[in-house]
């Protein structure tokens, strides 16, 4: 079956921006999470959304939303981009259990100029 | 707070030899440890992973190991070849649900 779809790839905005990346999940995962990796912080937990709803939220400013459509997909904005905000955003789909198991997409590398 | 290190960051293993990556941990109340493996390019993967009330298991070619004592997890990648070449984070899920916390990662090197 297909895996997690990640979209757009590539993007450089400049500060001030906002900026939407999209995600759709695998097909029956009900769980959306975002993680935003850069060198300097690692892999840092944005939030997860379960059936439409944000079960989990990370230690990030109110620039960093999301949501989730009835169909699971998710979107994650960012809005007044910052210069630091530049990094991998990934998304991870998975059934929605306790586990950890996550399945990722390949990332949306955001630079901001 | 919760946090996940890890001891060393790069790792440099002759090819087929065992390969031990170590993790540590501070938050007692984990219900589950994972490893994953993400290799340049691309999101990370899972490998394998460990209940709190589990101090071993075994998958293939690898191996995590839970020593809740000191809080230390490691994984054991046998018979290393030039695919396992990657960063390895281990991670742990504590909050519940899915809200899951990485560690800093080990960079592994195959030397072939």
């Amino acid at each position: 079956k297909a895996g997690v779809t990640q979209t757009p790839r590539y993007l450089i905005k400049t500060r001030g921006q906002q900026v939407t990346l999209s995600c759709s999940p695998i097909s029956g995962h009900r769980s959306v999470s975002w993680y935003q990796q850069t060198p300097g912080q690692g892999l840092q937990f944005l939030f997860e959304y379960f059936s439409e709803t944000q079960r989990n939220k990370g230690n990030f400013p109110g620039r960093f939303s999301g949501r989730q459509f009835s169909n699971s997909r998710s979107e994650m904005n960012v809005s007044t981009l910052e210069l630091g905000d530049s990094a991998l955003y990934l998304c991870a789909s998975s059934r929605g259990d306790d586990t950890g198991e996550l399945f990722f997409g390949e990332g949306s590398r955001l630079t901001v100029l | 707070g919760e946090s996940v290190g890890l001891h060393l960051p790069t790792l440099s293993v002759q090819e087929g030899d065992n390969s031990i990556i170590n993790c540590a941990y501070s938050n007692s109340a984990s219900d589950y440890f994972i490893w994953y493996k993400q290799e340049s390019g691309k999101g990370p993967q899972f490998i394998i992973d460990i209940r709190s009330n589990m101090d071993k298991r075994q998958g293939q070619r690898v191996t995590v190991l839970l020593n809740k004592t000191v809080k230390h997890l490691s994984l054991q990648i046998a018979a290393t070849q030039p695919g396992d070449s990657a960063v390895y984070f281990c991670a742990e899920n504590s909050g519940g649900y899915q809200k899951v916390t990485f560690g800093t990662g080990t960079k592994l090197q195959v030397i072939p």
